[in-house]
């Protein structure tokens, strides 16, 4: 069993609708971070989180540290979402262990 | 300046040939990594410097060589690599020893022919 699992894997939308990925983890962590890639691209830093809610335009990430779980939510979904959204756990020594990330595809 | 500049962007080698990738950073980030990244995968880490030291590589073979200069600046030296290390070779930063969040760079695509 994966250390850090997200669902789903792919994830097709039309534009507009509300999204949300989950992120669920085994480990003892000092945060969560949620990322974003888009194909072939770098990869750009949504939000770390250790704690609550943050919100960042149309995103927000959520995190409840006693069931171990995070959620993405994407509202007013639009085409350039569509990329691949990673959770990555840091450990007790600081590193990421990666989700293997879900692949997001908003249709006009 | 916010941002990991990774250079070159893409990178076509033979397996005789030796190369570098260059990553740099001004954020004064004290620890800086290395990812490899495959296809449809997430990124694995193959080295790690805190304060311009070397303190974790994940077994990585010889024929990468990683080298931090000086604070800002970290490359890896490529030699006679195989067509399985063609991949994204991801570069990312930050401070050290506390959850701060990382910063990547935008990649090199590198393959080996």
């Amino acid at each position: 069993k994966n250390e850090v699992e997200q669902s789903p894997q792919n994830l097709t939308a039309q534009e507009g609708e509300f999204i949300t990925i989950n992120c669920s983890y085994s480990v003892g962590i000092s945060a969560l971070h949620w990322l974003q890639q888009h194909p072939g691209g770098g990869i750009v830093s949504l939000f770390m989180l250790s704690s609550g809610k943050k919100k960042h335009g149309r995103l927000i990430a959520t995190i409840n540290i006693q069931e171990k779980h995070s959620s993405l939510h994407i509202t007013a979904s639009h085409p350039r979402d569509s990329a691949v959204y990673i959770c990555a756990v840091m450990d007790s020594n600081y590193q990421l262990i990666w989700g293997a990330g879900t692949k997001l595809i908003i249709k006009p | 300046d916010t941002e990991v500049t990774q250079t070159p962007k893409h990178l076509v080698m033979g397996m005789t040939n030796k190369k570098s990738l260059k990553c740099e950073q001004h954020m004064g980030h004290r620890a800086m990594y290395w990812y490899k990244q495959k296809a449809k995968k997430p990124p694995e880490l193959m080295f790690v410097y805190s304060y311009e030291k070397l303190s974790i590589n994940e077994s990585v073979p010889s024929r990468f060589s990683p080298e931090c200069p000086n604070s800002s600046l970290l490359n890896l030296h490529l030699h006679a690599l195989q067509p399985e290390d063609s991949a994204l070779y991801l570069c990312a930063s930050s401070q050290v020893g506390v959850a701060y969040g990382y910063t990547f760079g935008s990649g090199t695509r590198l393959t080996v022919v």
